[in-house]
């Protein structure tokens, strides 16, 4: 059974930093690209991040520059640094797998909140 | 970026009855759209992927259609678990994007 499970969820000041990490089972983690998916309290969803199975990272036009993703495939973890951190990135934050050969999400872990607030 | 605009915001209907969403692209966007389900408290569920595939588990009921920029998603009859927010997304390019959202809701 796949398991996502997302952790690093707090409040945090503007301007601060903060490390989502995101530890996955039941599958060969190694062999899948992974995505961070964020919602705003009470909005959509919005696509943030994604490191394909290689490493190659790809980011939203507004996070680039501040959000760094990252995977550890000895430890079956994926991770977001984000730095620089606005009001407006408050949400959920939902690690989820890649289906193969797509860039659609088939599986999520159960979320993460954080908020940036002073 | 592709925008993706889905109608209705809202749609009230009773167990039972047929679900017709629709998602339209900016751009074209081939067949590279899927559909996600989400319950209040939940993460969202993919149902629905390439326009017209379903994903692993999912009923028959949920369907899907569309290339280019015109994508539907149906519900051939509505199961009162069924009412939910549906979401919309591409794979055309980067940056994905998801489509704003409908919500189901129990006339």
């Amino acid at each position: 059974e796949v398991q996502l499970l997302e952790s690093g969820g707090g409040l945090v000041q503007p301007g601060g930093s903060l490390r989502l990490s995101c530890g996955a089972s039941g599958f060969t983690f190694s062999r899948y690209a992974m995505t961070w998916v964020r919602q705003a309290p009470g909005k959509g969803l919005e696509w943030v991040s994604s490191i394909s199975d290689v490493g190659k990272p790809e980011y939203t036009d507004s996070v680039k520059g501040r959000f760094t993703i990252s995977r550890d495939n000895s430890r079956n973890t994926v991770s977001l640094q984000m730095d620089n951190l606005r009001a407006e990135d408050t949400a959920i934050y939902y690690c989820t797998t890649v289906l193969p050969n797509t860039w659609f999400f088939d599986y999520w872990g159960q979320g993460t909140l954080f908020t940036v607030s002073s | 970026e592709i925008i993706l605009t889905q109608s209705p915001a809202t749609l009230s209907l009773s167990p039972g009855e047929r679900a017709t969403l629709s998602c339209r692209a900016s751009q074209s966007v081939s067949s590279y759209v899927a559909w996600y389900q989400q319950k209040p408290g939940q993460a969202p569920r993919l149902l629905i992927y390439d326009a017209s595939n379903r994903a692993t588990g999912i009923p028959a009921r949920f369907s899907g259609s569309g290339s280019g920029t015109d994508f539907t998603l149906t519900i051939s009859s509505l199961e009162p678990e069924d009412f939910a927010v549906y979401y919309c997304q591409h794979r055309y390019n980067w940056p994905l994007t998801f489509g704003g959202g409908t919500k189901v809701d129990i006339k």
